[in-house]
């Protein structure tokens, strides 16, 4: 079946200008995970959904980052105000939850690399 | 101190050879655990999970040590297709990964 996807793969954004990142998960995934990861480095978290509940944004490095999930199935990332800092792939994951809770496999989408000068 | 550490590498390895990566975690409450594998401008893909047990995949074995709070992952008989970055992964509550920043692997002819 499809995989996760993410639009747009590469956006070019002037400094300030305010840009939104969708991730479409696998249908039927509960939930759904946004990374940051810079070059060099492994994903960082940033965000968690389980359905339409945004249950954990601990990860989201400002208050100019926000992310929503309305239906509980396409969730964006939105980003105001972009910093050149903000440059990065941003890499959205789903996946469905075990039974017994604690530890999931993650299916990745290709990601967005964002580039903001 | 880093939550999950790796040596970032490049591990420059012959085909053929046997090579071992290992990954440190600072919480022990920490209760899943994984390897990653990242090819160049790709999204990362599910390697193996890791048991307390130990685990084997082929020519992938993954073994967990909570003593010391690390995680490892050997590769024998290495392949040109096995170049890659490997990302260690560890749940710290059920559901919010930590990922290691990866270890480089480069098999070479």
């Amino acid at each position: 079946g499809a995989g996760v996807s993410q639009s747009p793969r590469y956006k070019v954004a002037k400094r300030g200008q305010d840009v939104a990142l969708r991730c479409d998960p696998i249908s039927g995934h509960v939930s759904l995970f946004w990374y940051q990861q810079a070059l060099g480095q492994g994903p960082e978290f940033l965000t968690y959904f389980q359905n339409e509940a945004q249950l954990d944004k601990s990860g989201l490095p400002s208050d100019r980052f926000f992310a929503e999930r309305p239906e509980g199935s396409v969730s964006t990332l939105k980003i105001q105000r972009t910093q050149q800092e903000d440059s990065a792939v941003y890499l959205c994951a789903s996946s469905h939850p075990r039974e017994r809770g604690g530890g999931e496999t993650q299916y990745f989408g290709p990601g967005t690399r964002l580039l903001v000068l | 101190r880093k939550e999950v550490e790796q040596d970032p590498g490049p591990f420059n390895v012959p085909e053929g050879a046997t090579v071992a990566f290992n990954c440190t975690y600072s919480n022990s409450a920490s209760q899943s655990f994984f390897w990653y594998r990242q090819d160049c401008r790709k999204e990362p893909k599910l390697l193996m999970s890791v048991y307390s047990s130990g685990n084997e995949d082929g020519r992938f074995t993954a073994q967990l040590n909570r003593a010391s709070q690390y995680i490892s992952l050997l590769i024998r008989d290495s392949k040109l297709s096995d170049s890659a970055t490997y990302l260690c992964v560890v749940n710290k509550r059920s559901y919010i990964p930590t990922f290691g920043r990866g270890t480089s692997l480069i098999v070479h002819p």
